[in-house]
């Protein structure tokens, strides 16, 4: 029972590089997510999808690109790394539009740029 | 359109109950509610629906007050295993903006023994 499976855990990264990070769910959802937590915050929708092929921005996208090649996969790219990107990152899925259903998370990815 | 969660932090004894608020300034379609401990992911609650009655999971519940676009979370008999940050999420309204669920800033609670 894997879930959501976010990679990598832990990343520091230097300002000005790039990296992805990986997203996967083997619940068959449609629906994925991407969020930022930054502390005392809350969580903060970066990018979703509704199906393979289908993305849409949400409240923070700047800074950041994703695609939906397959129904499994969610990767969230990074371009050109700044300080303000320094955050917990969340990975959700879930089977049904999130306002009649649970949202299923992923342990999250924590990003330093330095 | 963040809704705004009061109060920010609770701090209890075991057996003690508590109230989470969570307030909108636009008319609400749902609200969610998910528990996050440190270092680990949020996790689902429940979840009401415009229209729908209070919900409930052994000791805690939750109501949706849907003209003042408001809901409150119940602890009741508090536990050890409730200490956490406590998040409201709404969804305004449907259509183009499917997805869109937005998150309060959370209200830490602490159960002491």
């Amino acid at each position: 029972n894997a879930g959501v499976t976010q990679t990598p855990k832990f990343r520091i990264l230097k300002i000005g590089q790039s990296m992805t990070l990986q997203c996967a769910q083997d619940m068959n959802h449609n629906y994925m997510y991407w969020y930022r937590q930054d502390p005392g915050m809350g969580l903060k929708l970066i990018y979703y999808s509704v199906g393979a092929g289908i993305t849409d921005k949400g409240e923070v996208p700047n800074g950041y690109n994703v695609s939906r090649s397959t129904t499994e996969d969610f990767p969230l790219r990074l371009e050109l790394a700044a300080p303000s990107q320094t955050s917990v990152y969340f990975c959700a899925s879930s089977y049904v539009p999130p306002g009649t259903g649970e949202l299923f998370f992923g342990e999250g990815s924590r990003l330093t740029v330095l | 359109q963040q809704p705004v969660q009061s109060p920010q932090a609770v701090i209890l004894r075991e057996g003690e109950d508590a109230v989470i608020n969570c307030s909108s300034s636009k008319a609400l379609y749902s609200v969610h509610w998910y528990r996050q401990k440190h270092g680990e992911a949020p996790v689902f609650l429940m979840i009401l629906l415009k229209g729908g009655e209070q919900k409930g999971h052994e000791k805690i519940s939750a109501s949706f007050n849907e003209k003042k676009q408001q809901s409150s979370l119940y602890l009741t008999a508090s536990q050890l295993s409730y200490s956490g940050t406590y998040f409201c999420g709404t969804e305004s309204y449907r259509g183009s903006t499917l997805g869109r669920l937005y998150f309060g800033r959370g209200t830490q609670l602490t159960v002491w023994p």
